[in-house]
């Protein structure tokens, strides 16, 4: 069954409008949780390391006052996408690091993403 | 230079056909190597992880030549589920579990 989840899986809305992403961990806590975005036929890029308790780390070129993390849980991340533009319309994708995981070897868990267009 | 290039394809062949893909790094502090699959629209999905010695699931066989920075891929007896894009992916380092993705090569079993 599912090990992460990601709430919604798709939105749409209007250019200006914030929009928030959640990822769960299911039966599991997960200390770091990872963000990623994917354009059309291009690759996963990461966004973000998130990390329970502290502020995300944010790779280089990643607007962080844009692209809002708060992992106020170690069972819960959530992503908001502020001021939402058509260029932000993109595949988003959470993973945990799974050490927090019974019987894990050393596997990264990625939710099932979330399709965000923008108007 | 890309972190990690892989050949776009895509790559059309036949049922039951022997298929390999190739992926060079460029990151030399990577440590874990892997292989993901990935579905049209889906998240990708963990298809093996590759370790140097190399290593065999079923039909799939992925190889490690740290030295060149190269990484493989060889799928025998091809399915139609196999259908897919194949990413190659890499960590940042010893411990990080920060992973760097290639764009995926995309291969299409024909019945």
């Amino acid at each position: 069954g599912a090990v992460v989840s990601q709430h919604p899986s798709w939105v749409i809305c209007k250019s200006g409008t914030s929009v928030k992403i959640e990822c769960r961990s299911l039966d599991f806590q997960a200390t770091t949780m990872f963000w990623y975005r994917q354009f059309p036929k291009q690759s996963l890029m990461l966004m973000a390391t998130s990390n329970e308790g502290s502020k995300a780390t944010y790779e280089q070129g990643v607007e962080k006052d844009k692209f809002l993390i708060n992992h106020a849980s170690l069972t819960l991340s959530t992503l908001t996408v502020t001021s939402a533009h058509p260029e932000d319309s993109s595949f988003y994708i959470c993973s945990t690091e799974g050490s927090g995981r019974a019987g894990n070897t050393d596997t990264q868990y990625f939710g099932p993403g979330t399709r965000l267009t923008v108007l | 230079r890309k972190e990690v290039e892989q050949d776009p394809g895509p790559f059309n062949v036949p049922e039951g056909a022997t298929v390999a893909f190739n992926c060079t790094y460029s990151n030399s502090a990577s440590q874990s190597f892997f292989w993901y699959r990935q579905d049209c629209r889906k998240e990708p999905k963990l298809l093996m992880s590759v370790y140097s010695s190399g290593n065999e699931d079923g039909r799939f066989t992925a190889q490690l030549n740290r030295a060149s920075q190269y990484i493989s891929l060889l799928i025998r007896d091809s399915k139609l589920s196999d259908s897919a894009t194949y990413l190659c992916v890499v960590n940042r380092g010893a411990g990080s579990y920060q992973l760097t993705f290639g764009k995926g090569t995309k291969l299409s079993v024909i019945p």
